[in-house]
Protein backbone atom coordinates (compact mmCIF):
# COMPACT_ATOMS: atom_id res chain seq x y z
CA UNK A 1 0.00 0.00 0.00
CA UNK A 2 1.06 3.16 -0.82
CA UNK A 3 2.18 5.74 2.34
CA UNK A 4 0.75 9.04 2.30
CA UNK A 5 2.15 11.21 -0.24
CA UNK A 6 2.99 15.02 -0.17
CA UNK A 7 3.88 17.08 -3.09
CA UNK A 8 6.14 19.23 -3.80
CA UNK A 9 8.71 18.54 -1.53
CA UNK A 10 10.59 21.64 -1.42
CA UNK A 11 9.15 25.16 -2.35
CA UNK A 12 10.71 28.80 -2.44
CA UNK A 13 8.52 31.39 -2.93
CA UNK A 14 8.66 35.56 -2.12
CA UNK A 15 6.46 37.24 0.17
CA UNK A 16 3.34 38.32 -0.56
CA UNK A 17 2.65 34.92 -2.85
CA UNK A 18 0.46 32.24 -1.90
CA UNK A 19 0.67 28.47 -1.74
CA UNK A 20 -1.02 25.21 -2.10
CA UNK A 21 0.33 22.01 -1.00
CA UNK A 22 -0.51 18.91 -1.32
CA UNK A 23 -1.57 15.82 0.72
CA UNK A 24 -2.70 12.60 -0.99
CA UNK A 25 -3.63 10.12 2.18
CA UNK A 26 -3.29 6.25 2.32
CA UNK A 27 -5.88 4.40 0.41
CA UNK A 28 -9.23 4.31 2.40
CA UNK A 29 -8.15 6.99 4.94
CA UNK A 30 -10.94 9.20 5.65
CA UNK A 31 -8.69 11.50 8.30
CA UNK A 32 -6.42 13.74 7.01
CA UNK A 33 -4.64 16.69 9.47
CA UNK A 34 -2.16 19.18 8.95
CA UNK A 35 0.83 20.58 10.90
CA UNK A 36 3.90 23.02 10.63
CA UNK A 37 7.04 22.38 12.20
CA UNK A 38 10.17 25.19 12.49
CA UNK A 39 13.30 24.34 13.74
CA UNK A 40 13.53 23.54 17.38
CA UNK A 41 9.35 23.55 17.75
CA UNK A 42 6.96 21.28 18.10
CA UNK A 43 3.82 20.30 15.36
CA UNK A 44 1.64 22.81 15.67
CA UNK A 45 -1.63 21.62 14.45
CA UNK A 46 -3.19 23.63 11.45
CA UNK A 47 -6.71 21.65 10.56
CA UNK A 48 -8.39 18.35 10.35
CA UNK A 49 -10.27 17.00 7.90
CA UNK A 50 -12.87 14.26 7.81
CA UNK A 51 -15.15 13.03 4.99
CA UNK A 52 -14.27 16.55 3.13
CA UNK A 53 -15.74 18.22 6.28
CA UNK A 54 -13.43 20.35 8.18
CA UNK A 55 -13.64 18.91 11.98
CA UNK A 56 -10.82 21.04 13.84
CA UNK A 57 -8.91 24.13 13.27
CA UNK A 58 -5.92 25.35 15.05
CA UNK A 59 -4.75 28.57 16.36
CA UNK A 60 -3.71 30.02 12.70
CA UNK A 61 -4.78 32.77 10.87
CA UNK A 62 -7.10 32.88 8.26
CA UNK A 63 -4.76 33.16 5.93
CA UNK A 64 -4.40 29.25 6.18
CA UNK A 65 -6.88 27.44 4.60
CA UNK A 66 -7.83 24.06 3.45
CA UNK A 67 -9.89 21.22 1.74
CA UNK A 68 -10.63 18.19 1.32
CA UNK A 69 -12.25 15.75 -2.01
CA UNK A 70 -14.42 13.43 -2.13
CA UNK A 71 -11.33 10.72 -3.02
CA UNK A 72 -10.11 12.03 0.93
CA UNK A 73 -6.71 14.01 -1.08
CA UNK A 74 -6.56 17.20 0.59
CA UNK A 75 -4.70 20.87 -0.07
CA UNK A 76 -3.50 23.57 1.93
CA UNK A 77 -3.65 26.79 0.90
CA UNK A 78 -1.75 29.86 2.51
CA UNK A 79 -2.06 33.55 1.33
CA UNK A 80 -0.01 36.82 1.49
CA UNK A 81 2.64 34.46 2.81
CA UNK A 82 5.09 36.17 5.16
CA UNK A 83 8.75 34.96 6.39
CA UNK A 84 7.78 33.07 9.37
CA UNK A 85 5.58 30.86 7.29
CA UNK A 86 9.32 29.20 6.12
CA UNK A 87 8.44 25.54 8.10
CA UNK A 88 7.89 22.11 7.29
CA UNK A 89 4.03 21.09 6.82
CA UNK A 90 3.38 17.85 7.22
CA UNK A 91 0.52 16.20 7.28
CA UNK A 92 -1.10 12.73 7.87
CA UNK A 93 -4.16 10.85 7.30
CA UNK A 94 -5.75 7.63 9.44
CA UNK A 95 -8.87 5.28 8.84
CA UNK A 96 -11.57 6.32 11.43
CA UNK A 97 -14.16 4.80 10.29
CA UNK A 98 -17.98 6.14 10.33
CA UNK A 99 -16.75 8.12 14.15
CA UNK A 100 -13.87 10.26 14.21
CA UNK A 101 -13.32 9.05 17.22
CA UNK A 102 -12.79 5.82 16.72
CA UNK A 103 -8.89 5.85 16.87
CA UNK A 104 -6.72 4.51 14.51
CA UNK A 105 -3.10 5.31 14.16
CA UNK A 106 -1.68 7.87 12.10
CA UNK A 107 0.33 7.64 9.02
CA UNK A 108 2.69 10.61 8.12
CA UNK A 109 3.67 11.99 4.98
CA UNK A 110 7.63 13.28 4.48
CA UNK A 111 5.97 16.67 4.42
CA UNK A 112 6.78 19.68 2.17
CA UNK A 113 9.82 22.14 3.39
CA UNK A 114 8.81 25.79 2.00
CA UNK A 115 10.92 28.79 1.93
CA UNK A 116 9.76 32.50 2.58
CA UNK A 117 12.51 35.06 1.26
CA UNK B 1 -0.61 24.57 31.71
CA UNK B 2 -0.61 22.64 28.35
CA UNK B 3 -3.26 19.74 28.00
CA UNK B 4 -0.22 17.16 27.35
CA UNK B 5 2.55 17.80 29.56
CA UNK B 6 5.83 14.98 28.32
CA UNK B 7 8.63 14.82 30.70
CA UNK B 8 11.62 14.79 30.09
CA UNK B 9 11.86 17.24 27.85
CA UNK B 10 15.47 16.27 27.17
CA UNK B 11 17.33 12.65 28.31
CA UNK B 12 20.64 12.05 27.29
CA UNK B 13 21.94 8.50 28.08
CA UNK B 14 24.43 5.53 27.51
CA UNK B 15 23.28 2.52 25.06
CA UNK B 16 22.18 -0.29 27.23
CA UNK B 17 20.19 2.01 29.52
CA UNK B 18 16.45 1.65 30.49
CA UNK B 19 14.67 4.74 29.09
CA UNK B 20 11.25 5.93 30.17
CA UNK B 21 9.70 8.81 28.53
CA UNK B 22 6.27 9.84 30.41
CA UNK B 23 3.32 11.46 28.87
CA UNK B 24 0.35 13.23 31.52
CA UNK B 25 -2.99 14.91 30.23
CA UNK B 26 -5.55 16.72 32.17
CA UNK B 27 -8.55 16.04 28.80
CA UNK B 28 -10.78 13.12 28.30
CA UNK B 29 -9.55 11.13 25.87
CA UNK B 30 -10.18 8.45 23.19
CA UNK B 31 -7.06 7.10 22.40
CA UNK B 32 -3.09 8.43 22.81
CA UNK B 33 -0.50 8.01 20.59
CA UNK B 34 3.44 7.50 20.87
CA UNK B 35 5.36 8.76 17.83
CA UNK B 36 8.95 8.95 17.00
CA UNK B 37 11.00 11.62 14.47
CA UNK B 38 14.52 10.91 13.68
CA UNK B 39 16.81 13.88 12.91
CA UNK B 40 15.39 15.09 9.16
CA UNK B 41 13.44 12.43 9.39
CA UNK B 42 9.47 11.99 9.19
CA UNK B 43 7.36 10.89 11.82
CA UNK B 44 6.92 7.23 12.62
CA UNK B 45 3.50 5.80 14.81
CA UNK B 46 5.04 3.61 17.27
CA UNK B 47 2.14 2.78 19.21
CA UNK B 48 -1.32 3.44 19.72
CA UNK B 49 -3.40 3.10 23.60
CA UNK B 50 -6.38 3.07 24.36
CA UNK B 51 -6.16 0.84 27.53
CA UNK B 52 -3.22 -1.10 29.26
CA UNK B 53 0.14 -2.10 27.85
CA UNK B 54 1.61 -2.69 24.13
CA UNK B 55 4.94 -4.00 23.20
CA UNK B 56 6.79 -3.84 19.84
CA UNK B 57 10.35 -5.41 19.82
CA UNK B 58 12.28 -3.14 22.81
CA UNK B 59 9.52 -0.51 22.66
CA UNK B 60 6.55 -0.81 25.42
CA UNK B 61 3.50 1.46 25.83
CA UNK B 62 1.59 1.72 29.13
CA UNK B 63 -0.97 3.81 29.82
CA UNK B 64 -3.02 4.58 33.05
CA UNK B 65 -6.56 5.89 32.19
CA UNK B 66 -7.65 6.67 35.81
CA UNK B 67 -4.71 8.74 36.55
CA UNK B 68 -4.01 10.09 32.83
CA UNK B 69 -0.76 9.14 32.19
CA UNK B 70 1.43 7.12 29.79
CA UNK B 71 4.83 5.98 29.98
CA UNK B 72 6.63 4.82 26.84
CA UNK B 73 9.98 2.73 27.86
CA UNK B 74 12.92 1.25 25.76
CA UNK B 75 15.01 -1.39 26.89
CA UNK B 76 18.35 -2.17 25.85
CA UNK B 77 18.96 1.15 24.55
CA UNK B 78 20.79 1.88 21.07
CA UNK B 79 21.84 5.11 19.49
CA UNK B 80 19.98 4.64 16.75
CA UNK B 81 17.05 5.18 19.51
CA UNK B 82 18.12 9.03 19.19
CA UNK B 83 15.35 11.06 18.54
CA UNK B 84 12.60 12.85 19.58
CA UNK B 85 9.32 11.41 21.30
CA UNK B 86 6.21 12.76 20.83
CA UNK B 87 2.91 12.11 22.78
CA UNK B 88 -0.43 13.16 21.48
CA UNK B 89 -4.01 12.06 22.67
CA UNK B 90 -7.60 12.86 20.74
CA UNK B 91 -9.59 15.22 23.11
CA UNK B 92 -13.43 13.57 23.50
CA UNK B 93 -14.70 16.92 24.90
CA UNK B 94 -13.26 18.96 21.69
CA UNK B 95 -14.67 16.69 18.77
CA UNK B 96 -11.85 14.28 19.02
CA UNK B 97 -8.96 17.45 18.27
CA UNK B 98 -5.47 15.76 18.47
CA UNK B 99 -3.65 17.41 21.57
CA UNK B 100 0.17 17.37 20.78
CA UNK B 101 3.07 17.14 23.74
CA UNK B 102 6.24 19.27 22.87
CA UNK B 103 8.29 16.10 22.49
CA UNK B 104 10.97 14.57 24.58
CA UNK B 105 14.55 14.77 22.66
CA UNK B 106 16.42 11.46 23.23
CA UNK B 107 20.09 11.07 22.76
CA UNK B 108 21.62 7.31 23.26
CA UNK B 109 25.67 7.73 23.63
CA UNK B 110 28.08 4.32 22.86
Amino acid sequence: KAGVTQTPRYLIKTRGQQVTLSCSPISGHRSVSWYQQTPGQGLQFLFEYFSETQRNKGNFPGRFSGRQFSNSRSEMNVSTLELGDSALYLCASSFLGNFIGLASPLHFGNGTRLTVT
Amino acid sequence: KNEVEQSPQNLTAQEGEFITINCSYSVGISALHWLQQHPGGGIVSLFMLSSGKKKHGRLIATINIQEKHSSLHITASHPRDSAVYICAVRHMDSNYQLIWGAGTKLIIKP
